[in-house]
């Protein structure tokens, strides 16, 4: 297994458009997480997956994400109308029933 | 809500030196983690601490974990330049969602 992958690995948009990540985990592992992570900052919770099931989601998330894991095997995260403030790197993770979680090499975002 | 600090922010080391980092969170956990992170590249798992007065050591870092005071430490032993990176501890919150701290940037000195 390769670990973790994310595509695409940079994402230049326009402010206002939709953008599309996609995350494909280790292919045992049942939990799946999104994060964001700012330049000097420590990676940020956005949403957590159990096979298909989205079992939690950040307060701070706002209405313009949503994530999905279909089939509890790869799993989207989409941005609709995006904002400047939304440029940061998108990182994934997943785990299977134990605590340690590998991370994906992210996606980086910049809205111009 | 759990806070998670790390101290210090930044660090600059001599090689062959000591030093420990420290990672203090505000409410009970019983899981805590430390990561690795070079410039521009994801985070690499470095331990998993999952019980009071857990200890973990790999090459020159040691990990502990005390669950009552809320404090984990990452002591590294006679530094080498390949550690500087940033690290980052992260707690538990809850079933399913983990807390980072803000990351401590270590630069060792030749």
């Amino acid at each position: 297994d390769t670990g973790v992958s994310q595509n695409p690995r940079h994402k230049i948009t326009k402010r206002g458009q939709n953008v599309t990540f996609r995350c494909d985990p280790i292919s045992e592992h049942n939990r799946l997480y999104w994060y964001r992570q700012t330049l000097g900052q420590g990676p940020e919770f956005l949403t957590y997956f159990q096979n298909e099931a989205q079992l939690e989601k950040s307060r701070l998330l706002s209405d313009r994400f949503s994530a999905e894991r279909p089939k509890g095997s790869f799993s989207t995260l989409e941005i609709q109308r995006t904002e400047q403030g939304d440029s940061a790197m998108y990182l994934c993770a997943s785990s299977y029933d134990s605590y340690e979680q590998y991370f994906g090499p992210g996606t980086r975002l910049t809205v111009t | 809500e759990l806070k998670v600090e790390q101290n210090p922010l930044f660090l600059s080391m001599q090689e062959g030196k000591n030093y420990t980092i420290y990672c203090n969170y505000s409410t009970t956990s019983d899981r805590l983690y430390w990561y690795r992170q070079d410039p521009g590249k994801s985070l690499e798992s470095l331990f998993v601490l999952l019980s009071n007065g857990a200890v973990k050591q790999e090459g020159r870092l040691m990990a502990s974990l005390d669950t009552k005071a809320r404090l984990s430490t990452l002591h590294i032993t006679a530094a080498v330049h390949d550690l500087s990176a940033t690290y980052f501890c992260a707690v538990a919150s809850g079933t399913y969602k983990y807390i980072f701290g803000t990351g401590t940037r270590l630069k060792v000195l030749a």
